[in-house]
């Protein structure tokens, strides 16, 4: 069965610090890869989105970036935190059918930045 | 206009009552529709998918109206553990990714 990692649980880091988040997905291969943000109390936000490696497009544009350096593996990462940055991290993986786009995705169980 | 957009609620609804949500999307070319469940500060977990011909899990009932391009969940019998954040989601077409609206919140009183 498929199952998606993504750590650290919890971060709290100092304006100006780096970031790096890191989410691997097991028992699929080619899996389209999403970061979303959700600021407390509102809706998830997509960051990013790649379906492949290197393959990887922006959907805001912001103070981070992602890398696909592996098939499995999707980074987030900031050279320099700000304090607008704070949020819940969801990495999820879906895959796409031949006729019906990206299905249902599965999601990490996420990291709680704060940045202060 | 949105591309996926829900009432944000709040929804508060006595135990034992019937609630229902509803979501339009804006993209005709949709072609997969799921309703998610997030509990607060946890990730959002897939609640069930909805299929044309519409769907049923206890009680839980999903349906699609590709025309009105809305989809709708129904839950009967609330549950005090039903109160989450319930997100609708739609896919941009065949070769699209997945986006979800906002979220409508759920709150059972006892």
């Amino acid at each position: 069965s498929q199952t998606i990692h993504q750590w650290p649980a919890t971060l709290v880091q100092p304006v100006g610090s780096p970031l790096s988040l890191e989410c691997t997905v097991e028992g699929t291969s080619n899996p389209n890869l999403y970061w979303y943000r959700q600021a407390a109390g509102r809706g998830l936000q997509l960051l990013f989105y790649s379906v492949g490696i290197g393959q990887i497009s922006s959907e805001v544009p912001q103070n981070l970036s992602a890398s696909r350096p592996q098939d499995r593996q999707f980074i987030l990462s900031s050279k320099k935190l700000l304090l607008s940055d704070s949020g819940f991290y969801l990495c999820a993986w879906s895959f796409r059918t031949w006729n019906e786009g990206d299905t249902e995705a599965f999601f990490g169980q996420g990291t709680r930045l704060t940045v202060v | 206009r949105k591309e996926v957009e829900q009432d944000p609620g709040p929804f508060n609804v006595p135990e034992g009552a019937t609630v229902a949500f509803n979501c339009t999307y804006s993209n005709s070319a949709s072609q997969s529709f799921f309703w998610y469940r997030q509990d607060c500060r946890k990730e959002p977990k897939l609640l069930m998918s909805v299929y044309s011909s519409g769907n049923e899990d206890g009680r839980f009932t999903a349906q699609l109206n590709r025309a009105s391009q809305y989809i709708s969940l129904l839950i009967r019998d609330s549950k005090l553990s039903d109160s989450a954040t319930y997100l609708c989601v739609v896919n941009g077409g065949r070769d699209d990714k997945i986006i979800f609206g906002k979220g409508t919140r759920l709150h059972i009183l006892p």
